[in-house]
């Protein structure tokens, strides 16, 4: 248990849907972030919040949509997204002190999207 | 980019052996850290070595780190069949988030 909750750990979904990946950290961390996992490429940095505040979006197509309404919780909203968008989607928190570069990340079990 | 870069892509070894895993990169770092990942599952944090450290230990994992190089390598000494993982390095340079490579996937059979 690495204190970082993803609900749910698997979701199917068609193309004209609309869902939202959850994400609850109990770490007293104040950075939270999406993380894309496809088969045989690198772990993709999606979006960054610090102390509630989005500080990096990697040209993330509009179709995700992130929401972090607290320094605990984090929402992934999906919509009309694409069967490449099948993917491992993973949450992760950090304590990023001010300047700090050497913080580690708690990453949470993934939610396995699939788009149908 | 300061991505790092795992060698071997894929390791199999037997119980009892050491296995060790290259990473590479690309732009000067602060730190470097290493996760493992179960299957279908999130990473876990192993080791972190900072810029200025050459080697670090933790328990049966042995790190080491040359700036000269830009690489860094993971041992793990007298493998177990539940060391079966993928195992990513992650670079952080500046003030910039994490970035992993691909990872190495390690199989170590009984």
């Amino acid at each position: 248990e690495t204190g970082v909750t993803q609900t749910p750990r698997h979701l199917v979904m068609g193309m004209t849907n609309k869902k939202s990946l959850k994400c609850e950290q109990h770490l007293g961390h104040n950075a939270m972030y999406w993380y894309k996992q496809s088969a045989k490429k690198p772990l993709e940095l999606m979006f960054v919040y610090n102390f509630k505040e989005q500080t990096e979006n990697n040209s993330v197509p509009s179709r995700f949509s992130p929401e972090c309404p607290n320094s605990s919780h984090l929402f992934l909203h999906l919509h009309t997204l694409q069967p490449e968008d099948s993917a491992l989607y993973l949450c992760a928190s950090s304590r990023r002190d001010r300047g700090a570069t050497n913080e580690k990340l708690f990453f949470g079990s993934g939610t396995q999207l699939s788009v149908l | 980019s300061q991505q790092g870069e795992e060698d071997p892509q894929a390791l199999s070894i037997q119980e009892g052996e050491n296995a060790t895993m290259n990473c590479s990169y690309k732009t000067s770092i602060n730190n470097l850290q290493w996760y493992r990942q179960n299957s279908g599952r999130g990473l876990v944090h192993l080791i972190l070595i900072r810029s200025n450290e050459r080697e670090k230990h933790s328990g049966r994992l042995r790190v080491t780190l040359d700036t000269s190089k830009k690489s860094s390598s993971l041992l793990i000494t007298a493998s177990r069949a539940a060391d079966t993982a993928s195992y990513f390095c992650a670079t952080v340079g500046g003030y910039s988030t994490l970035t992993f490579g691909k990872g190495t996937m390690l199989l170590v059979s009984p």
